[in-house]
């Protein structure tokens, strides 16, 4: 059964840091990962998604790795602002027939100005 | 109006009283979903429509009636509901229920008293 941990369930750092994000997974035969943010009280906003053939997506200061053999992902995120502020959710879509999405419980995370 | 929209935003209701939560998408997609997000949970898929037809029921409590009745409405009837049902409410769509990206609306904050 596919299970899903992020890692650090919440992060505070200054304005201007470079941080990691981790996400795993316990079943390597996946079809795709997908990170999304979400704001406090609101909906999901997707970020990135890396089909399992790909090793890294980029979009603007953010970049998601995929290591599929260890069962990891990773987004980074580059020179942080408050407006990153928001907890960021690690969704994970199975191969084969049942391709639901299964997911973490998200990295809360606070960039102080 | 652009993407996934959802109303009401919050809903407070008490346990005899009969609410629906709807939500529209203006994506052109043929999939769609309604999620509940708890705390300290990760988000459960409750219901996926394809072509307004139900693809799939996660076990959810038939005091919670889901009703599709176009691509681009998609309504979750609820009666009767129980203190825990309180969470937030999430819909989204995507090209088609297996492969592709979901987009999310903004969600419905519910409580029931």
């Amino acid at each position: 059964k596919q299970e899903v941990t992020q890692i650090p369930a919440a992060l505070s750092v200054p304005e201007g840091e470079n941080l990691v994000l981790n996400c795993s997974f316990t079943d390597s035969a996946i079809y795709n990962l997908q990170w999304f943010r979400q704001d406090p009280g609101k909906g999901l906003t997707s970020l990135l998604l890396i089909q399992s053939s790909q090793r890294e997506q980029t979009s603007g200061r953010l970049n998601a790795s995929l290591d599929k053999s260890s069962g990891r992902s990773t987004l980074y995120i580059a020179a942080s602002q408050p407006g990153d502020s928001a907890t960021y959710l690690c969704a994970v879509r199975n191969a084969g027939n049942n391709r639901k999405l299964i997911w973490g419980l998200g990295t809360s995370l606070a960039v102080n100005p | 109006e652009t993407g996934v929209t959802q109303t009401p935003r919050h809903l407070v209701m008490g346990m005899t009283n009969k609410k629906s939560l709807k939500c529209e998408q203006h994506l052109g997609h043929n999939a769609m979903y309604w999620y509940k997000q708890s705390a300290k949970k990760p988000l459960e898929l409750m219901f996926v429509y394809s072509l307004e037809e139900r693809v799939e029921n996660n076990s959810v409590p038939s005091r919670f009636s889901p009703e599709c009745p176009n691509s681009s409405h998609l309504f979750l009837h609820l009666h009767t509901l129980q203190p825990e049902d309180s969470a937030l409410y999430l819909c989204a769509s995507s090209q088609d229920p297996a492969y592709n990206e979901q987009f999310f609306g903004p969600g419905t904050r519910l409580t029931v008293l």
